[in-house]
């Protein structure tokens, strides 16, 4: 089983500046396979990245997703009020199964 | 676009049935290219990947091991919609539920695009 390990546990920033997220897996990672989520309280986790690097629709370009084998980051290049949440990786290596890392807070500094 | 809309009680008894129902508008249950997953999520065990059901040619289900004797993810093409049922459930089962499509872009890459609203189940007597 392919264990997602995310750090910080929290992560605090204020607005405008730039978050970096780290993902590590236990063994390598297809590419195709790592997607990125942010979930705020209340709410279903929304897709922000997928194969490691492509957006999902409706995404701004403000995140960016990068990494290969067994780092993947992702990163939020200027942080908008809108950008405080959780955030998840995802592998599916383990298919059928996926598998999620344990999260990452963004708080307001 | 695609919308999933999820209901269920939000508190089933220890050792009954933990029954769900996932409602889907603007793609099919037997859609060739995506998969409808049952997802929760607690403090303890974070997000936990149920299992899934699929048509391609005939129904597939997958179910991840921690669940695998206990949980039921049934397709019903006439409504359009999966549901989950997780038997013998203990207080270790209470989450939130969630219902979700996977599927996989041109370049193969796999995600899970859409979500439902969740439900929190309780499991208590």
């Amino acid at each position: 089983e392919i264990v997602l390990t995310q750090s910080p546990g929290t992560l605090s920033l204020s607005p405008g500046e730039r978050a970096t997220l780290s993902c590590r897996a236990s063994q390598s990672v297809s590419s195709s396979d790592l997607a990125w989520y942010q979930q705020k309280p209340g709410q279903a986790p929304r897709l922000l990245i997928y194969g490691a690097s492509s957006r999902a629709t409706g995404i701004s370009d403000r995140f960016s997703g990068s990494g290969s084998g067994t780092d993947f980051t992702l990163t939020i290049s200027r942080l908008e009020p809108e950008d405080f949440a959780v955030y998840y990786c995802q592998q599916y290596d383990s298919s059928p199964s996926c598998s999620f890392g344990q999260g990452t807070k963004l708080e307001i500094k | 676009q695609v919308q999933l809309q999820q209901s269920g009680p939000g508190l089933v008894k220890p050792s009954q049935t933990l029954s769900l129902t996932c409602v889907i508008s603007g793609d099919s249950v037997s859609s060739n290219s995506a998969a409808w997953n049952w997802i929760r999520q607690s403090p303890s065990r974070g997000l936990e990947w149920l299992g899934r059901t699929y048509y391609r040619s005939k129904w597939y289900n997958d179910y991840a091991v921690s669940v695998k004797s206990r949980v039921t993810i049934t397709p019903d093409t006439s409504k359009n919609q999966f549901s989950l049922q997780l038997n013998s459930v203990t207080p270790e089962d209470t989450a939130v539920y969630f219902c979700a499509r996977h599927t996989k872009a041109a370049t193969g890459a796999r995600m899970v695009d859409y979500w439902g609203q969740g439900t929190l189940v309780t499991v208590s007597s």
